[in-house]
């Protein structure tokens, strides 16, 4: 058990740039969470998986931002044309249905917009 | 908001002093969890309460849950410089979304 990864740990990019986040989550984990953070505030929910279905997604993921998980493993994260807006860290987490919903996170993703 | 409230929002206690915090909710909730942030890393879960427990313990942590009053609380005894973190409440909607307050910055000096 590796835990949850998450690549980039930092990205740098120009304002109208497309960003990728990956997240690797729990191997035997089924549900997969993608948070995002500002400075001083908590975790705000983004989007969550059940396996490679999204069940829910926030209405802050605006029409740039698209998650998807294949296979029922990986997730990524798009931004397209970013804004400075975007600015923040995106967290993934993942649990185990059936149980208690206990997160497991990764050590996020930070993003700057140029 | 889709955030629960959390007070206070920054505590700074001297090493060995309890800390308590608050956190309030909106909605229905299957359980409350306690998650604590080091500066700049991801969250690690402390310690979950269901909704039909009125508190629990897991070493220097205790946590009550009032579900008439939509409140929960988290006290550290004894605290130590390592406790220094910021401190979320989190709650399931049904649904299985799961919400965070806006946390607590604690800070425990030595």
């Amino acid at each position: 058990d590796t835990g949850v990864s998450q690549d980039p740990r930092h990205k740098i990019t120009k304002r109208g740039q497309n960003v990728t986040f990956r997240c690797d989550p729990i191997s035997e984990h089924n549900r997969l969470y993608w948070y995002r953070q500002t400075l001083g505030q908590g975790p705000e929910f983004l989007t969550y998986f059940q396996n490679e279905a999204q069940l829910e997604k926030s209405r802050l993921l605006s029409d740039r931002f698209s998650a998807e998980r294949p296979k029922g493993s990986f997730s990524t994260l798009e931004i397209q044309r970013t804004e400075q807006g975007d600015s923040a860290m995106y967290l993934c987490a993942s649990s185990l249905s059936g149980a208690t919903g206990e997160l497991f996170f990764g050590e996020g993703s930070r993003l700057t917009v140029l | 908001s889709q955030q629960g409230e959390e007070d206070p929002q920054a505590l700074s206690i001297q090493e060995g002093e309890n800390a308590t915090m608050n956190c309030s909710y909106k909605t229905s909730i299957n359980n409350l969890q306690w998650y604590r942030q080091n500066s700049g890393r991801g969250l690690v879960h402390l310690i979950l309460i269901r909704s039909n427990e009125r508190e629990k313990h897991s070493g220097r942590l205790r946590v009550t849950l009032d579900t008439s009053k939509k409140s929960s609380s988290l006290l550290i005894t004894a605290s130590r410089a390592a406790d220094t973190a910021s401190y979320f409440c989190v709650y399931m909607e049904y649904g299985n979304k799961l919400v965070f307050g806006a946390g607590t910055i604690l800070r425990v000096k030595s």
